[in-house]
């Protein structure tokens, strides 16, 4: 089983949608997750932290739930500029500290 | 502007040959670190280097050389031996141990074996 799973996609939405898709990890001892934003062909750029208590950043609410192991990601009101692949990171102190990857969720947003 | 600036942004390698992807950043971080991405794939750590003269495995080491001589910089020598090398290389850079703040990421380095 991967460390970090994600749903490949492609998520096919139309603009204005709302759309959300989750991260499940392996490791119940996994202390910090990120979400990162990757462009075709360019390198990922952090979107943003996951908090316990989920956290919001405009149109991006980011969860957490610890007891089944997953953190999801919701787009409000997308945009034809969040096309991009959304990368799922989680981090432990057993890995010390080092970033494990999931491969990925290709969001396509369509006119 | 602080960065992390990787180059060359494309290389070709023929069969044999080792290159060389350099690695420089300006943000003052001591952690560095190398990565490799495959279609469909995550990142994959290479190597990392947490203070100069000093650098762990990662996942993926073997076939791969690094050298930390210089706070700012962090090459890494792609060698013979790496059987697979077609990948997009991405180097990183962050404050040790503070997850927190995410890491800082190069532009990459696409290379081809040809």
């Amino acid at each position: 089983r991967k460390e970090v799973e994600q749903d490949p996609g492609p998520f096919n939405v139309p603009e204005g949608a709302t759309v959300a898709f989750n991260c499940t990890y392996s490791n119940s001892a996994s202390q910090s997750f990120f979400w990162y934003r990757q462009d075709c062909r360019k390198e990922p750029k952090l979107l943003m932290s996951v908090y316990s208590s989920g956290n919001e950043d405009g149109r991006f609410t980011a969860q957490l739930n610890r007891a089944s192991q997953y953190i999801s990601l919701l787009i409000r009101d997308s945009k034809l500029s969040d096309s991009a692949t959304y990368l799922c990171v989680v981090t432990s102190m057993d890995s010390n500290y080092q970033l494990i990857w999931g491969a990925g969720t290709k969001l396509i947003i369509k006119p | 502007d602080g960065g992390i600036t990787q180059s060359p942004k494309y290389l070709f390698r023929k069969e044999g040959q080792n290159v060389t992807l350099s690695c420089e950043q300006n943000l003052n971080h001591d952690a560095m670190y190398w990565y490799r991405q495959d279609p469909g794939q995550g990142l994959r750590l290479i190597y990392y280097s947490q203070i100069v003269n000093d650098f762990q495995k990662g996942d993926i080491a073997e076939g791969y050389s690094v050298s930390r001589e210089k706070k700012e910089s962090f090459p890494l020598t792609v060698t013979s031996a790496q059987k697979n090398p077609t990948a997009f290389y991405l180097c990183a850079s962050s404050i040790p141990l503070r997850p927190l703040y995410g890491y800082t990421f190069g532009s990459g380095t696409r290379l081809t074996v040809v």
